[in-house]
């Protein structure tokens, strides 16, 4: 009940285009779902992150959307570039812990 | 404003010696996490402590494995008697509260990389 799926594994896409990473979540109780930015040889970055009461949340190129009932949300990077490349983790977690659960990791590769 | 600092960035140990890695949490923070990430797998939490107290633990192993967070200098993850399957990242995470939803990110440091041989 406290994990968190992500898909696709990893993620080609052309300079321009949109990239969509998905995660769905099994614990109700969950109400922080951030995404997290990691190139190699580095600690994870926060992107962005979403509380259960809105349903999208966007921030320049990034957006999140989520969606209560499913149990899933998912980022989009529009515009995507190549600077883009990394490894995106979504993540959740119970706010009164501050711990939190990773999915498995998207490797995206942005092609010039 | 520094960032999280963990070092170091690289550490070797043979099989059964010890591996300590030192975390100093950002400015004004006083909650510490500690995160393992296996190749090609996503972080897993291990602990969380706050000062000169662990708040939850469920994450870390049962042996071989402590962590601290003294009133003052850096939080220690410390592996004792280091074996093949302990090679991993490890990263430390430091936040000014502990409660996310209010908004208060967890930052990260580079991470520690502690290979065994």
């Amino acid at each position: 009940q406290q994990q968190v799926k992500q898909s696709p594994q990893s993620l080609i896409v052309q300079k321009g285009g949109i990239s969509i990473i998905n995660c769905a979540y099994e614990n109700t109780a969950f109400d922080y779902f951030p995404w997290y930015q990691q190139f190699p040889g580095k600690g994870p970055a926060l992107l962005i992150a979403i509380r259960p009461d809105v349903s999208e949340k966007k921030e320049g190129r990034f957006t999140i959307s989520f969606n209560k009932s499913a149990k899933q949300f998912s980022l989009h990077i529009m515009d995507s570039q190549p600077g883009d490349s990394a490894t995106y983790f979504c993540a959740a977690s119970k706010g009164n812990t501050g711990k939190l659960i990773f999915g498995q990791g998207t490797t995206l590769q942005v092609k010039p | 404003n520094a960032g999280v600092m963990q070092n170091p960035r690289h550490l070797v140990r043979r099989r059964g010696q010890e591996a300590r890695l030192r975390c100093s949490p950002m400015k004004g923070h006083s909650h510490v996490y500690w995160y393992r990430q296996l190749p090609e797998e996503g972080l897993k939490f291990m602990v969380y402590l706050q000062k000169e107290n662990i708040i939850d633990e469920s994450g870390m192993p049962k042996e071989r494995f402590s962590a601290e967070f003294p009133k003052e200098g850096p939080s220690i993850l410390r592996i004792q008697q280091v074996v093949r399957g302990d090679s991993a990242a490890y990263f430390c995470a430091s936040s000014l509260n502990r409660d996310t939803v209010r908004g208060t990110e967890a930052f990260f440091g580079q991470g520690t990389r502690l290979t065994v041989v």
